[in-house]
C-alpha cells in the first residue's frame, strides 16, 4: 500500500535553532518527492521537488535530502524564524503507465517556533 | 497573476443542501485538481482535469461532481451534503511540464451540520 509517514507529528523549537523533519514512504513506482509548507488557513506552497537521482536540494534555509534506497527523506531548517511556524507536508509522487502521476500526501509535521 | 483563487472561504451547509465551490486560475494551466484535507490526515484527491472538457475521478469522488468548460475554471459541486463532507477543500493547478509543480488555492472551509 502506498503510504507516506511523517515524524514528529508536532515540534516546538526556539527561534534561531535548527530542526529536522522526517518522512518515510512506501510508494511505488517512485517518481519524485516534494516538501510543502502550509501556513495556517492557507494552501500548501512548494519548497523543494526531488527526483530519484537527486539526494539533496536547498531552498534558502530549507534543505531536503532523499535516500531512495531506504525510502527516507528529511527537511532541515536552519536558523529558524518565527515565520517558519507552519505545517510541513511530505508528498511522494508515483508515476504509472500512460503518464499518470498519483500524489500521496503525508499528514504533515506541525512546527511552532517560539521567541 | 492572482494564481489560484477559491470562493467562498467559509461555508456552513445543512444536511441535504447543495453548493458549488468555485476555483479559477489565471496561469493558463492545463491540469487542475480538487483535494480535501481532514484534520490529522493527508490531502486526498477528489477529482482532476487534464484540460477543458476532460475530468476524471480521484481517490474520494463519491458525493461530488465537477465540470471543466474552460481552461480557467474548475467548479466542484456537492449534491446532498453530508456531515462526512465537512472538510477543507483545496483547488490546485499545474502546467503540463516535467516540473510537476502544483499551485494551491487558499482553501474553502466547509461545515455540514
Amino acid at each position: 500500500k502506498n503510504q507516506v509517514e511523517q515524524s514528529p507529528q508536532s515540534l516546538i523549537i526556539l527561534e534561531g535553532k535548527n530542526c529536522t523533519l522526517q518522512c518515510n514512504y512506501t510508494v511505488s513506482p517512485f517518481s519524485n518527492l516534494r516538501w510543502y509548507k502550509q501556513d495556517t488557513g492557507r494552501g500548501p506552497v512548494s519548497l523543494t521537488i526531488m527526483t530519484f537521482s537527486e539526494n539533496t536540494k536547498s531552498n534558502g534555509r530549507y534543505t531536503a535530502t532523499l535516500d531512495a534506497d531506504t525510502k527516507q527523506s528529511s527537511l532541515h531548517i536552519t536558523a529558524s524564524q518565527l515565520s517558519d511556524s507552519a505545517s510541513y507536508i511530505c508528498v511522494v509522487s508515483a508515476r504509472f503507465s500512460g503518464g499518470y502521476n498519483k500524489l500521496i500526501f503525508g499528514a504533515g509535521t506541525r512546527l511552532a517556533v517560539h521567541p | 497573476n492572482a494564481g489560484v483563487t477559491q470562493t467562498p472561504k467559509f461555508r456552513i451547509l445543512k444536511i441535504g443542501q447543495s453548493m458549488t465551490l468555485q476555483c479559477t486560475q489565471d496561469m493558463n494551466h492545463n491540469y487542475m485538481y480538487w483535494y480535501r484535507q481532514d484534520p490529522g490526515m493527508g490531502l486526498k484527491l477528489i477529482y482532476y482535469s487534464v484540460g477543458a472538457g476532460i475530468t476524471d475521478k480521484g481517490e474520494v469522488p463519491n458525493g461530488y461532481n465537477v465540470s471543466r468548460s474552460t481552461t480557467e475554471d474548475f467548479p466542484l459541486r456537492l449534491e446532498l451534503a453530508a456531515p462526512s463532507q465537512t472538510s477543507v477543500y483545496f483547488c490546485a493547478s499545474r502546467q503540463r511540464d516535467r516540473s510537476y509543480e502544483q499551485y494551491f488555492g487558499p482553501g474553502t472551509r466547509l461545515t455540514v451540520t
